[in-house]
């Protein structure tokens, strides 16, 4: 595709539900990542793949969070139980794999815990 | 102590004048420097990029790296009110990318 993009752009979830964000990058990159961004502050890394391989995941905040990308391209970022504390915007950006690259981000999904 | 620092902010400068945004790191094997502008309910957008000590200039944007001090920055020549945003100074020790908490910046006309 044409840049990256990501679903649901809004997502209202119950306490306790859980629930599935997709991320489908630019085609060929090979670098996928998950970022977390609570309003008013910069994106908090989560996690990082290189093709399907989850490098670093050390930035997820609980087990309660899980990532994975098992062809290689489209990423799926879990949440299970939902807490009002996971509410932000969830951002995936990809790139090429030279660390001189830029990260092409999608819109994020706007996720809501009531 | 946070990889990548940013002061909050809000910064605050006229139309016309220089805005002066500043960033230190804590990696320093960190090889990539990026600055991003987001504005209010959009995604980051790439400014800027600097790999090597020194000084980087795009047209109003100036860009500089002291690797020694680990220290990145970027100057805003002639600000107008559309440079009104919030600034992500970020930074690629490896493969992976770092975030700061990003600084607010408005323009006054």
């Amino acid at each position: 595709g044409a840049g990256v993009s990501q679903s649901p752009r809004y997502k209202v979830a119950k306490r306790g539900q859980d629930v599935a964000l997709r991320c489908d990058p630019i085609s060929g990159h090979v670098s996928l990542f998950w970022y977390q961004q609570a309003l008013g502050q910069g994106p908090e890394f989560l996690t990082y793949f290189q093709n399907e391989a989850q490098l670093d995941k050390s930035g997820l905040p609980s087990d309660r969070f899980f990532a994975e990308r098992p062809e290689g391209s489209v990423s799926t970022l879990k949440i299970q139980r939902t807490q009002q504390e996971d509410s932000a915007v969830y951002l995936c950006a990809s790139s090429p794999v030279q660390v001189r690259e830029k990260l092409f981000f999608g819109s994020g999904t706007q996720l809501s815990v009531l | 102590q946070k990889e990548v620092e940013q002061n909050s902010g809000p910064l605050s400068v006229p139309e016309g004048a220089i805005a002066s945004l500043n960033c230190t790191y804590s990696d320093r094997g960190s090889q990539s420097f990026f600055w991003y502008r987001q504005y209010s309910g959009k995604s980051p957008e790439l400014i800027m990029s600097i790999y090597s000590n020194g000084d980087k200039e795009d047209g109003r944007f100036t860009a500089q790296l002291n690797k020694a001090s680990q220290y990145v920055s970027l100057l805003i020549r002639d600000s107008q009110p559309s440079d009104s945003a919030t600034y992500l100074c970020a930074v690629r020790p490896f493969n992976d990318m770092r975030f700061g908490a990003g600084t607010r910046l408005t323009v006054k006309p």
